[in-house]
């Protein structure tokens, strides 16, 4: 069964810390992408990638990053994180660059105090 | 900019009654329409997609219909079922190529035994 992991369900952090959110993915996808998932907003996209050590912005870059040193693996960073930040946040990986069919992790819920 | 709007967001019916949600889109250029469903708890899950070529597709109870001239696509489900109380999200692709897609706000469906 194909599957995208994300290491956390849920997070507590403080302002001001970095954190770093994992995405694993076993179906061997060219493209991965971070979404964001706040009620009444729906899914925002924030990065995606096409190839592994590629990134590419999404509509809400601002305070994020990601790195794809692997291709089964991405990673978003939250450089110092804000209470603003406090979201799901979820992971998908698609054989497809225009991420068609996505399959989804099941999230992580991050809590910025 | 890009925008899918969804509506209604949220919609209750009664066990065997049938559900539509309907998506309006902004870029002519789009051409592909997935629908996921979010349970509780998990992650999206694509249920059905169309493509702009095609005006009409059905899966068991579900069924998709596009109308290309107007920018909007509707989902349908027929013959509710408890289990189909779910977040449901549309969404479009960008007519930029190798972009991500971009979602609606999603609709909250519970169905009532």
């Amino acid at each position: 069964d194909v599957k995208v992991t994300q290491s956390s369900r849920y997070l507590v952090k403080r302002t001001g810390e970095k954190v770093f959110l994992e995405c694993v993915q076993d179906m061997d996808h060219e493209n991965m992408f971070w979404y964001r998932q706040d009620p009444g907003l729906g899914l925002r996209l924030i990065y995606f990638s096409y190839d592994v050590k590629m990134k590419e912005k999404g509509d809400i870059p601002e305070g994020y990053s990601v790195s794809r040193e692997k291709k089964e693996r991405f990673s978003l960073i939250l450089e110092s994180a804000s209470t603003n930040q406090t979201s799901m946040y979820l992971c998908a990986s698609s054989l497809f660059s225009g991420g068609e069919k996505l399959f989804f992790g099941s999230g992580t819920q991050l809590s910025v105090l | 900019g890009e925008n899918v709007e969804q509506h209604p967001s949220t919609l209750s019916v009664q066990e065997g009654d049938s559900a539509v949600i309907k998506c309006t889109y902004s870029d002519s250029a789009s051409n592909y329409f997935p629908w996921y469903k979010q349970e509780l708890g998990k992650g999206p899950q694509l249920i059905i997609d169309i493509r702009s070529n095609v005006g009409e597709k059905k899966d068991q109870r579900i069924a998709v219909t596009l109308n290309k001239t107007a920018k909007h696509f509707s989902l349908h489900i027929t013959e509710t079922q408890p289990e189909d109380s779910a977040v449901y999200f549309c969404a479009a692709s960008r007519g930029m190529a190798g972009t991500a897609l971009i979602f609606g706000k999603g609709t909250t469906l519970s169905v009532s035994s």
